[in-house]
């Protein structure tokens, strides 16, 4: 079935380094790729989506690319913040017939910054 | 923000009491999802709807059930409350057209305590 495997966490950062979060998915046919991001004590929020291959998705300073030939959508940001702590989800969608869509979700990435 | 509101935001019970949760949308989307989300599993699919009175089961459905009776209203009942079905309960919409087409918005979340 379809999966999405993204790194273990947590990851503990210092303000302004570079963060990458690697996702990497198994699909039966073409997905659209997303991250999301959680807060404590909130709901989940989109970051940014990629709905084909080389398709580039970014909000924030975050990106990342749909790279169909390693299945992979790696989350990236060349600078964090301290504001950036929060969970990580990378997540697919695809039709599964009838047009509808249901989300399969990583396990989610920690992310801490440090001051 | 997606209009997506969710009651109650906490609730605590008992085991072998019914409970239910509401997720009222003012989007007129079309897809409505229940998940849990649960520490080491990330966010696992209860029960989702295409339309009213439309629903099917997700992986994670047993002692869940779940109603629409209007394209705004989607109701999760746990006909029987379990200390297993402690976790955070989140409602998400989509639409399949549109500029947010196949992208899915999730409410704030439930937190459930079965004692």
């Amino acid at each position: 079935g379809d999966s999405v495997t993204q790194m273990e966490g947590p990851v503990t950062l210092s303000e302004e380094a570079f963060l990458t979060i690697n996702c990497t998915y198994t699909a039966t046919g073409y997905p659209s790729l997303f991250w999301y991001v959680q807060y404590p004590g909130e709901g989940l929020q989109l970051l940014l989506k990629a709905t084909k291959a080389d398709d580039k998705g970014s909000n924030k300073g975050f990106e990342a690319t749909y790279r169909k030939e390693t299945t992979s959508f790696h989350l990236e940001k060349g600078s964090v913040q301290v504001s950036d702590s929060a969970v990580y989800f990378c997540a697919l969608s695809l039709n599964s017939g009838g047009s509808n869509y249901k989300l399969t979700f990583g396990k989610g990435t920690l992310l801490t910054v440090n001051p | 923000d997606a209009g997506i509101t969710q009651s109650p935001r906490h609730k605590v019970t008992e085991t072998g009491t019914p409970v239910t949760l509401r997720c009222h949308q003012t989007e007129n989307h079309r897809y409505m999802y229940w998940y849990r989300q649960d520490p080491g599993h990330g966010l696992r699919l209860i029960h989702y709807s295409y339309g009213v009175k439309d629903t099917d089961k997700g992986e994670v459905s047993d002692g869940y059930s779940v109603s629409r009776s209007k394209t705004e209203d989607f109701l999760l009942t746990l006909e029987s409350a379990t200390s297993s079905q402690t976790s955070v309960y989140f409602c998400a919409i989509s639409e399949t057209t549109g500029p947010s087409g196949n992208t899915i918005y999730f409410g704030e979340g439930s937190w459930l305590t079965v004692v």
